[in-house]
């Protein structure tokens, strides 16, 4: 069975960082590219990075304008999310995804909460 | 860049009939890259439709996605009790559309 556990969200003032992590099992994590989408509360579904399954490439929703990074660790069967000069609009929850066919995000985790405030 | 719209906002129907979802895509895409996601409160998105038209693992037959060029639609054919959710689409593991609410009429 596929599991993502994402941990690392918390309470963190405006101008922090902070980074979410995703471990996986239940699959061949070295197969999949891996993904973060975030939903502010009450609103939608905003994609934020994905990343392919070797490493080496990554793409990030522009509108976050370069204070994110996803990476990952192969050996950890992990994911990440580095999350740098935080402001009260990054406050939502974070889910990690793998990406599958045709890159449609098949598998999901229960999300982690991050709160910015001060 | 890529803008995903969605209508209507808020589908009001009740069990049995058939929804309509429409997306649309500011400009001309690849089919196979549109999918669908199902959004219950407090629980994260399933995936429903990849492909444009192929339904994920254990996706009942009464969703089914289709369309082509820059408009797109999830049907469902007849609604269950539990489908009342809100359904996203995406391109190509990008951005997602604002969402459609089905609520019970």
């Amino acid at each position: 069975e596929v599991q993502l556990l994402e941990s690392g969200g918390t309470l963190v003032q405006p101008g922090g960082s902070l980074r979410l992590s995703c471990a996986a099992s239940g699959f061949t994590f070295t197969n999949y590219w891996m993904t973060w989408t975030r939903q502010a509360p009450g609103k939608g579904l905003e994609w934020v990075a994905n990343i392919n399954a070797d490493g080496s490439q990554t793409f990030h929703a522009a509108s976050l304008k370069g204070r994110f990074a996803i990476s990952r660790d192969n050996v950890k069967n992990s994911a990440y999310l580095q999350l740098n000069s935080l402001t009260v609009e990054d406050t939502a929850v974070y889910y990690c995804a793998t990406a599958g066919l045709a890159g449609a995000f098949d598998h999901w985790g229960q999300g982690v909460l991050v709160t910015v405030s001060s | 860049e890529l803008v995903l719209t969605q209508s209507p906002g808020t589908l009001s129907l009740s069990p049995g009939e058939r929804a309509t979802l429409s997306c649309r895509t500011s400009q001309s895409v690849w089919n196979t890259l549109l999918s669908w996601y199902q959004q219950k409160p407090g629980q994260p998105p399933r995936l429903l439709i990849h492909g444009l038209s192929l339904r994920a693992t254990g996706i009942p037959d009464r969703f089914s996605g289709s369309g082509s060029g820059t408009e797109f639609t999830l049907t469902i054919s007849t609604l269950e009790p539990e489908d009342f959710a809100v359904y996203y689409c995406q391109y190509n593991g990008g951005s997602f559309g604002p969402g459609t609410i089905v609520d019970i009429k």
